[in-house]
């Protein structure tokens, strides 16, 4: 089986542009969900889908945001870009919720935003 | 205050040693994971557990709900077990981490 597939590797942007990151999940796998990662903050929960539908939100602004197709794929988005959302963002794919469900982690996408 | 708390959070230890990593945490949780992350960023999931034990190869961990406490335990380490382990906790739709423990074994 296929692992968790997330794209493009590595992004860099310029302050107030946007950005989309793409997720796909293991075959069979329904739960999506998204962590932003930086030196300062650590892991930090972003939100969740569940067939198609935002199930859990982290406290994160509106200016992230998610989304998810019919076949469980999922991006995410990040509108007028800060100096601060440069991190490492990782998805992951469960079979149930994400909370109490075993997780499989994409390799990640590294932004840079200058 | 973090609902979650790992320590150490940097161990160096001699191939072949046991180790130890704890997870204390505030809250009531659904479920606590345990997540390994290698330099360059992927992270593997190594445990997701809601009560007892359980073992995976030289890989243990433990939670005890009464005292919101868990353990991971690596036993004969091996230098290929250097990594960042992260405990992780679901409650109330979140999902919070902790630091994380820097884990260097030497040969």
């Amino acid at each position: 089986k296929a692992g968790v597939t997330q794209t493009p590797r590595y992004l860099i942007k310029t302050r107030g542009q946007q950005v989309t990151l793409s997720c796909s999940p293991i075959s069979g796998h329904r739960s999506v969900s998204w962590y932003q990662q930086t030196p300062g903050q650590g892991l930090q929960f972003l939100f969740e889908y569940f067939s198609e539908t935002q199930r859990n939100k982290g406290n994160f602004p509106g200016r992230f945001s998610g989304r998810q197709f019919s076949n469980s794929r999922s991006e995410m988005n990040v509108s007028t870009l800060e100096l601060g959302d440069s991190a490492l963002y990782l998805c992951a794919s469960s079979l149930g919720n994400h909370l109490d469900s075993p997780l499989h982690f994409g390799n990640g996408t590294r932004l840079t935003v200058t | 205050k973090n609902e979650v708390e790992q320590s150490p959070q940097n161990l160096t230890a001699q191939e072949g040693e046991f180790i130890t990593i704890n997870c204390s945490y505030s809250v009531g949780i659904s479920a606590l994971h345990w997540l390994q992350q290698h330099p360059g960023g992927g992270i593997v999931s190594l445990f997701m557990l809601s009560s007892g034990k359980k073992k995976h190869g030289r890989l243990i961990a433990t939670i005890n709900i009464q005292e919101k406490h868990s353990s991971l335990h690596i036993t004969a380490s091996h230098p290929r077990d250097s990594a960042v382990y992260i405990c992780a906790v679901g409650f109330n739709n979140d999902m919070r981490f902790g630091a994380g423990t820097r884990l260097t074994v030497k040969p």
